[in-house]
């Protein structure tokens, strides 16, 4: 199975700050990655889509790079609602793991 | 609009057996593939199981493999996980979604979530 990491588990950030999360494939997954947004007490949203293209209604301070093992998701101006936990997830075969998860907090 | 709305989520004790349903709208069912996601109180999300439009191709994660079964009543357009010899640790919210238009499509839409609550 294919393993996921995300670092850094935990990121204190302040409103305007540029943010960036990192998530590592234990195997090669060309660009088949997605990243998404969970807010608390909430069901997951889909944000990013084949590593770097922005779903529909995503603000453009979002967006995804990367391909074979490593990727970013990028925030170019923390907003308030953007304080939640982002989860990677491979998207190459089953089963589809996800990442543990980054916290972004104030 | 796309709708996904899980039912069934209870208290059930260690090795009992639950099924949850997820009822889906506003899109054509039958071709789409879906999934369930689950998350433990305070932990990360994890995949559990996916079954084709046609409901001929199915996948399990390794925790859940031989305990739980994924089906679907296109014509009902719901999905169903039937969850057998549950233990403490499928204690979750378990997530119905939809996947994209394809075999390497994240799940574009989520339901609110079902809790299944796992003790004696």
């Amino acid at each position: 199975d294919i393993q996921l990491t995300q670092s850094p588990s935990f990121l204190s950030a302040s409103v305007g700050d540029r943010v960036t999360i990192t998530c590592r494939a234990s195997q090669d997954i060309i660009s088949f990655l997605a990243w998404y947004q969970q807010e608390p007490g909430k069901a997951p949203k889909l944000l990013i889509d084949a590593a770097s293209t922005l779903q529909s209604g995503v603000p453009s301070r979002f967006s995804g790079s990367g391909s074979g093992t490593e990727f970013t998701l990028t925030i170019s101006s923390l907003q308030p609602e953007d304080f939640a936990t982002y989860y990677c997830q491979h998207l190459y075969t089953y089963p589809r793991t996800f990442g543990p998860g980054t916290k972004v907090d104030l | 609009e796309v709708l996904l709305l899980e039912s069934g989520g209870s208290f059930v004790q260690p090795g009992g057996s639950l099924r949850l349903s997820c009822a889906a709208s506003g899109f054509a069912f039958s071709s789409y593939a879906m999934s369930w996601v689950r998350q433990a109180p305070g932990k990360g999300l994890e995949w559990v199981s996916v079954i084709s439009g046609s409901g001929r191709s199915i996948y399990y994660a390794d925790s859940v493999r031989g305990r739980f079964t994924i089906s679907r009543d296109n014509s009902k357009n719901t999905v169903h996980l039937q969850m057998n010899s549950l233990r403490a640790e499928d204690a979750a919210v378990y997530y119905c979604a939809k996947r994209g238009d394809g075999y390497n499509r994240p799940l574009e839409y989520w339901g609110q979530g079902t809790l299944v609550t796992v003790s004696s």
